[in-house]
């Protein structure tokens, strides 16, 4: 059974680098298939898609937060990763991870989520 | 593409039925239009895609419609268990970007 796992930080301090990865089991990261994403949820709002990554390395970000972010693959630890710069405290939120399926064009499966708190 | 969601809130009992709105500020491919239940303290889970199909596992009460510019999510029978928010997401191509609706929250009356 695939499960995606969000670990890093909980704490960033302000104009600071947030750096969370994602852990993929139960399947390979190297899918034709999928993508894989970054979602976050700012406290008692809505979801923000911030960018994905294809299994290649091919890379596409919300152009609200491109200047910022970076989102990288490791295929041979099943891992993706995102680095999110100079955040300020708007950046607090619950960061998700999810595949996103080419073949269904959704995101089927997504991470429990880690908040992160962008704090002095 | 702005995806506007609405109502904000809706209260509603058990037993009732509900029909969610997800207007695009332009045409979107119905291939490409999502709906997902969020719950409390949970992840999004995914309910309907390619505008109208069921998700692995989601009950039949969940049915998606619409095309162009409006979608809608209609729940037949309220369970105790949709109260929940949901959200409406769609792919573009041109430029490569996900959006995602504000969400409605179904609340119960």
């Amino acid at each position: 059974q695939l499960q995606l796992q969000e670990s890093g930080p909980g704490l960033v301090k302000p104009s600071e680098t947030l750096s969370l990865t994602c852990t993929v089991s139960g399947d390979s990261i190297s899918s034709s298939s999928y993508y894989w994403g970054w979602i976050r949820q700012p406290p008692g709002k809505g979801l923000e898609w911030i960018g994905s990554i294809y299994f290649g390395g091919s890379t596409y970000y919300n152009p609200s937060l491109k200047s910022r972010v970076t989102i990288s693959v490791d295929t041979s630890k099943n891992q993706f990763s995102l680095n999110l710069t100079s955040v300020p405290a708007a950046d607090t939120a619950v960061y998700y991870c999810a595949r996103y399926s080419r073949v269904i064009a959704a995101f089927d499966i997504w991470g429990q989520g880690t908040m992160v708190t962008v704090s002095a | 593409i702005v995806l506007t969601q609405s109502p904000g809130t809706l209260s509603l009992s058990p037993g009732e039925r509900v029909t969610l709105s997800c207007r695009a500020s332009q045409s979107v491919s119905s291939s490409y239009l999502a709906w997902y239940q969020q719950k409390f303290g949970q992840a999004p889970r995914l309910l309907i895609y390619g505008a109208s199909s069921r998700a692995t596992g989601i009950p039949d009460r969940f049915s998606g419609s619409g095309s162009g510019t409006e979608f809608t999510l209609t729940i037949s029978t309220l369970e105790p268990e949709d109260f929940a928010v949901y959200y409406c997401q769609q792919f573009g191509s041109s430029p490569r970007v996900y959006s995602f609706g504000q969400g409605t929250k179904l609340e119960i009356k």
